[in-house]
C-alpha cells in the first residue's frame, strides 16, 4: 500500500511568486491534514479536510493561503503571494476515522 | 491554549548510551500523547502513544508514560543504536478535537558508533 506522497520535495521561489503544494493521501482516507514546520520550530497544524470539505482551517495563517481538495482525493495548497516567512516544510497526513495520521515526507519551501 | 514543550537539540550520544528526551505538555482535559520520528529523508512515523493518564507507550525499545501529575511524557530508551538517528517530536491531540495535533519543535537525536 502506498503511503501519503506529496510533490515536489523542494521548491525554491522568488518573493512574490505562486507556488501550489500537491499532497495525495492513502487512498480511502477521508480525513486529510496539512501541517507546516517553520525554522525547527514545532510543527503547526494548518488544516483538516473530511473528504472534499474544510473541518478545521485555524491553523491557515492569513488569506495568501489556499487549500483545496476537489473530488475528496488530492489536495493542493497554494501560496500566493509567497512571503519570505512561508519559507518552511510543509507536510500532510492522512488517515481514517481517529486512528493514526500518517504522514508524507514534507516539502521543503524555500523563498528568496 | 494547547502546547507541547521539548527538550532542544541536538542531543548526541554514543552507541549504546542510554537516552531521555524531555516532553511537557499543556492541555485542557485529558489529551492523548504521542512521540513521532522522521528519519532523515522520510516523512514522520509514529513510534508509540498513549491515550490516558499512567499508560505507557512502548516500541522498538522505546518508552514513555503518560504522567498527568507533572503534565509529562518523557522517551526513553536503554541503549541507542545508530540507526535511531533522527528526529523525533512529541505530540498531542486535543480530548475535544482528536483530529487537531500540537506538536513539539523537535528533538535531533545524533547516535556515534
Amino acid at each position: 500500500e502506498a503511503g501519503v506522497t506529496q510533490f515536489p520535495s523542494h521548491s525554491v521561489i522568488e518573493k512574490g511568486q505562486t507556488v501550489t503544494l500537491r499532497c495525495d493521501p492513502i487512498s480511502g482516507h477521508d480525513n486529510l491534514y496539512w501541517y507546516r514546520r517553520v525554522m525547527g520550530k514545532e510543527i503547526k497544524f494548518l488544516l483538516h479536510f473530511v473528504k472534499e470539505s474544510k473541518q478545521d482551517e485555524s491553523g491557515m495563517p492569513n488569506n495568501r493561503f489556499l487549500a483545496e481538495r476537489t473530488g475528496g482525493t488530492y489536495s493542493t495548497l497554494k501560496v500566493q503571494p509567497a512571503e519570505l516567512e512561508d519559507s518552511g516544510v510543509y507536510f500532510c497526513a492522512s488517515n481514517q476515522l481517529h486512528n493514526e495520521q500518517f504522514f508524507g515526507p514534507g516539502t521543503r519551501l524555500t523563498v528568496l | 491554549g494547547d502546547s507541547v514543550t521539548q527538550m532542544e537539540g541536538p542531543v548526541t550520544l554514543s552507541e549504546e548510551a542510554f537516552l531521555t528526551i524531555n516532553c511537557t505538555y499543556t492541555a485542557t482535559g485529558y489529551p492523548s500523547l504521542f512521540w513521532y520520528v522522521q528519519y532523515p529523508g522520510e516523512g514522520l512515523q509514529l513510534l508509540l502513544k498513549a491515550t490516558k493518564a499512567d499508560d505507557k507507550g512502548s516500541n522498538k525499545g522505546f518508552e514513555a508514560t503518560y504522567r498527568k501529575e507533572t503534565t509529562s511524557f518523557h522517551l526513553e530508551k536503554g541503549s541507542v543504536q545508530v540507526s535511531d538517528s533522527a528526529v523525533y517530536f512529541c505530540a498531542l491531540s486535543a480530548s475535544n478535537n482528536f483530529n487537531k495535533f500540537y506538536f513539539g519543535s523537535g528533538t535531533k537525536l545524533n547516535v556515534k558508533p
